[in-house]
């Protein structure tokens, strides 16, 4: 079965960079599109960014566009989010998901908690 | 403030039947299909909705979903005390190129 495992979550400075990966077994990673999702203390969910299968196309919420970077390599089954210029508000758990179809979501990670703080 | 409305909690007694609505617009429901997600309290969220009708292998078909123009439901039959959860509902919206989700619904089960 398809598993999603996602690491790299810490407590970083506000301005500091981060980077969030997300390993992907028992699927063809290289065939499916990815996202990740985020879900801040107490919140609900929000997506954040997502790549299609290929990778030339990326898509971001309003309030990262520009300071956060989606990314993958197939060649390691690994998707990516480069946290650049973090705030308070980007504290959450991140989950990496694999997309069924256009941002229908039927696999997800078990999360990683990014906390942002000085 | 969510694009995409749910009522912040819903509840029922076991063996009830509980319906939880989703409200969007033409730019998101009104033009893609609706996905539901159940949230355990401490774990992943988990599709248990696509395509606004279709049930994942593995999900109980107490679980049903609908859509009418801009709207979307989720309701559960036979309510049982594991159905306890926070529901979400999402889609794809073409304003925004991306993807919306509701506020989220906390099922009670009494």
């Amino acid at each position: 079965q398809v598993q999603l495992v996602e690491s790299g979550g810490s407590v970083v400075q506000p301005g500091r960079s981060l980077r969030l990966s997300c390993v992907a077994s028992g699927l063809t990673f290289s065939s499916h599109g990815m996202h990740w999702v985020r879900q801040a203390p107490g919140r609900g969910l929000e997506w954040v960014a997502g790549i299609d299968f290929d990778g030339r196309r990326q898509y971001y919420v309003d309030s990262v566009r520009g300071r956060f970077t989606i990314s993958r390599d197939d060649s390691k089954n690994t998707l990516y989010l480069h946290m650049s210029s973090p705030r308070a508000e980007d504290t959450a758990v991140y989950y990496c998901a694999k997309d069924r179809s256009l941002g229908s979501f039927d696999s997800w990670g078990q999360g990683t908690l990014v906390t942002v703080s000085s | 403030q969510s694009v995409v409305t749910q009522p912040p909690s819903a509840s029922g007694t076991p063996g009830q039947r509980v319906t939880i609505s989703c409200s969007g617009s033409s730019s998101n429901i009104g033009s893609h299909t609706v996905d539901w997600y159940q949230q355990l309290p401490g774990t992943a969220p988990k599709l248990v909705i696509y395509s606004s009708n279709q049930r994942p292998s593995g999900v109980p078909d107490r679980f049903s979903g609908s859509k009418s123009g801009t709207s979307a439901s989720l309701a559960i039959s036979g309510l049982q005390f594991e159905d306890e959860a926070d529901y979400y509902c999402g889609a794809w919206d073409d304003s925004l190129n991306g993807v919306v989700f509701g506020g989220g619904t906390k099922l009670t089960v009494l």
